[in-house]
């Protein structure tokens, strides 16, 4: 099985910082690779898939980047409506999700 | 609008078994893979299991292979998930979600819509 190793699993940042969030796969995925959003009592959103490609209608401030064991999540400038957990999934064989990385106002 | 509500959700005891649904509406139900995803208290999320478009191949997280069974009525635009011989650890909020990949027959790829979720608590 694929595991994702994800870091970090918290940080705290303010409104405008930059936010850089790393996924790492444990064998090759290619670009195999999606960042979702999650808040409170609320079901994920899919934000990038394809390690790069932004959903339909999610904020230029999101990117992705990496292929093969390791890619970067970067919120440019972070908004108040960003704080949430974020999530990496690889579907490069099955499917699996990192396990989160928890994003709180500092 | 795409529509994903999840209903069968229960407190069961161990051993124990439970079908959800998921009532979906919106989009072309048959052309779509679809999943259920899990999330324990607290936890992340956990992928549980996919089928295929047409229902002909279907792929399991190995916690849960032997145990579940993930079906759809394409005629009734409705997923299923079968569980039996449940445990302390299937505890969670059960999300159906479907999956972008138009037509496909593997394991999937990313989850584009999802619905409010469904709550299974096992406990004696």
């Amino acid at each position: 099985d694929i595991q994702m190793t994800q870091s970090p699993s918290s940080l705290s940042a303010s409104v405008g910082d930059r936010v850089t969030i790393t996924c790492q796969a444990s064998q090759d995925i290619s670009i195999y690779l999606n960042w979702y959003q999650q808040k409170p009592g609320k079901a994920p959103k899919l934000l990038i898939f394809d390690a790069s490609t932004l959903e339909t209608g999610v904020p230029s401030r999101f990117s992705g980047s990496g292929s093969g064991t390791d890619f970067t999540f970067i919120i440019s400038s972070l908004q108040p409506e960003d704080f949430a957990t974020y999530y990496c999934q690889q579907y490069g064989h099955l499917l699996t999700f990192g396990g989160g990385t928890k994003v709180e106002i500092k | 609008q795409v529509q994903l509500v999840e209903s069968g959700g229960a407190v069961v005891q161990p051993g124990r078994s439970l079908r959800l649904s998921c009532a979906a509406s919106g989009f072309s139900f048959s052309s779509y893979p679809l999943h259920w995803v899990r999330q324990a208290p607290g936890k992340g999320l956990e992928w549980v299991a996919v089928i295929s478009y047409v229902g002909s191949s279907e792929y399991y997280a190995d916690s849960v292979r032997g145990r579940f069974t993930i079906s759809r009525d394409n005629s009734k635009n409705t997923l299923f998930l079968q569980m039996k011989s449940l445990r302390a650890e299937d505890t969670a909020v059960y999300y159906c979600a479907r999956d972008r990949a138009l037509y496909s027959s593997g394991w999937g790829s990313a989850f584009d819509f999802w619905g409010q979720g469904t709550v299974v608590t096992v406990s004696s």
